[in-house]
């Protein structure tokens, strides 16, 4: 139990388009979806926590407009980088959260490569 | 704020090597604290976790005890195999803040 799906797992796109990442709980529902970022040989920067139903809360330094958070249901949150650029590649990780004492679950991962 | 230090890797042993992954931490209040592994290619597995001082988290023959006076949450393996090649992370989660807090991580790989 306790799966969290990413899709896709890999994505190249050309610079200036815009591409979604999708997060899914598939077997439990979540209250609170996060996004991480991590660098290559470096730790997850928590990019934005996204509760179902309300705007993301987004970490001083990331750009909101450009990373748009939606959690629209309780198993689902998207993160779509827009106008994307080379500098946005990077590794992208959501989590997911019952709340309480439960734990975070971790998807796979996308890799976004910015061409 | 909240902060996880870990020891730099990488971190090469032999099969059946003792492993200590050194982790600090610097946090109000009392946070939980946890290791989580990165196998190569894939998300984040919860390791092990400890949720007050003292408490000793383990699975999978690693172990963690949870030390509020050294501000301290070491990771050890008394034999590792080949199959642990992959990069653990140390977190923190609470002491004032409902955020998962990590350090930089160290990738460990065991040669045969």
């Amino acid at each position: 139990g306790a799966v969290v799906s990413q899709h896709p797992s890999w994505v190249i796109c050309k610079s200036g388009t815009s591409v979604k990442i999708e997060c899914r709980s598939l077997d439990f529902q979540a209250t609170t979806m996060f996004w991480y970022r991590q660098f290559p040989k470096q730790s997850l920067m928590l990019m934005a926590t996204s509760n179902e139903g309300s705007k993301a809360t987004y970490e001083q330094g990331v750009e909101k407009d450009k990373f748009l958070i939606n959690h629209a249901s309780l198993t689902l949150s998207t993160l779509t980088v827009t106008s994307a650029h080379p500098e946005d590649s990077s590794f992208y990780i959501c989590s997911a959260w019952r709340g309480g004492g439960y734990e975070q679950y971790f998807g796979p991962g996308t890799r976004l490569t910015v061409t | 704020g909240n902060s996880v230090t870990q020891m730099e890797g990488p971190v090469t042993l032999s099969e059946e090597a003792f492993l200590t992954i050194n982790c600090t931490y610097t946090a109000t209040g009392y946070p939980s604290l946890f290791w989580y592994v990165q196998y190569p290619g894939e998300g984040l597995q919860l390791l092990l976790k400890a949720t007050k001082a003292d408490d000793k988290g383990s699975n999978k023959g690693f172990e963690a005890t949870y030390r509020k006076e050294t501000t301290s949450f070491h990771l050890e393996k008394g034999s590792v195999q080949v199959s642990d090649s992959a990069v653990y992370f140390c977190a923190l989660f609470g002491g004032g803040s409902e955020k998962l807090v990590f350090g930089k991580g160290t990738k460990l790989t065991v040669n045969p």
